[in-house]
């Protein structure tokens, strides 16, 4: 089925770890992001991309990296984990400002 | 203040009536989505208006560029349409920005 998929759905990690979350898709849409979602905060644009080789940082992209090699994937890496980075993960791709599909999205703790 | 306003936070009904969720927002946007989320799930979009109205089944979206306001109506409200209903707009490129969301409870 075409869409967005995102793996693991779930991830224990421990502070200092580091780990990717992946996105891929396959509609062949230029635009990729990923947000977090915080209760009483809404959702947050961390890192953001308009093409393969292309990548900006959203709102709040510290502790988060990304690369776009291709239009398909759009991976996020921590670094090195921290508490506060437990929250909801997703990513969501476009082909312009209309038609947004996200994925199923990441719970991720870290303890 | 958020550059998008949403309202109520929270939001209780009893099946079959008719719901208002609204949106309010600050900047300049070329579109502006409804998204539904329910409990532990994924985010789906309900509706991407640019202006006027937009109807899918139960649901209609208005927006008023002029006001910078948005309204999503649900009518003949379900217990399956309790979910939490999030307001985004895309105020430059493709980026989005989002409401914080209602929470909406249908109880039978």
């Amino acid at each position: 089925n075409a869409g967005v998929t995102q793996t693991p759905k779930f991830q224990v990690l421990k502070t200092g770890q580091s780990m990717t979350l992946q996105c891929a898709q396959d509609m062949n849409h230029e635009y990729m992001s990923w947000y977090r979602q915080d209760p009483g905060m809404g959702l947050r644009l961390i890192h953001y991309s308009v093409g393969a080789g292309i990548t900006d940082q959203g709102e709040v992209p510290n502790g988060y990296n990304v690369s776009r090699s291709t239009t398909e994937d759009f991976p996020l890496r921590l670094l090195s984990a921290a508490p506060s980075q437990t929250s909801v993960y997703f990513c969501a791709s476009s082909q312009d400002s209309y038609g947004y599909t996200f994925g199923s999205g990441t719970r991720l703790t870290v303890v | 203040k958020n550059e998008v306003e949403q309202s109520p936070q929270n939001l209780t009904a009893q099946e079959g009536e008719f719901i208002t969720i609204n949106c309010s927002y600050s900047v300049g946007i070329s579109a502006l989505h409804w998204l539904q989320q329910h409990p532990g799930g994924g985010i789906v979009s309900l509706f991407m208006l640019s202006s006027g109205k937009k109807k899918h089944g139960r649901l209609i979206a208005t927006i008023n560029i002029q006001e910078k306001h948005s309204s999503l109506h649900i009518t003949a409200s379900h217990p399956r349409d309790s979910a939490v209903y999030i307001c985004a707009v895309v105020a430059s490129g493709s980026r989005l920005t989002f409401g914080e969301g209602t929470q909406l409870t249908v109880n039978p």
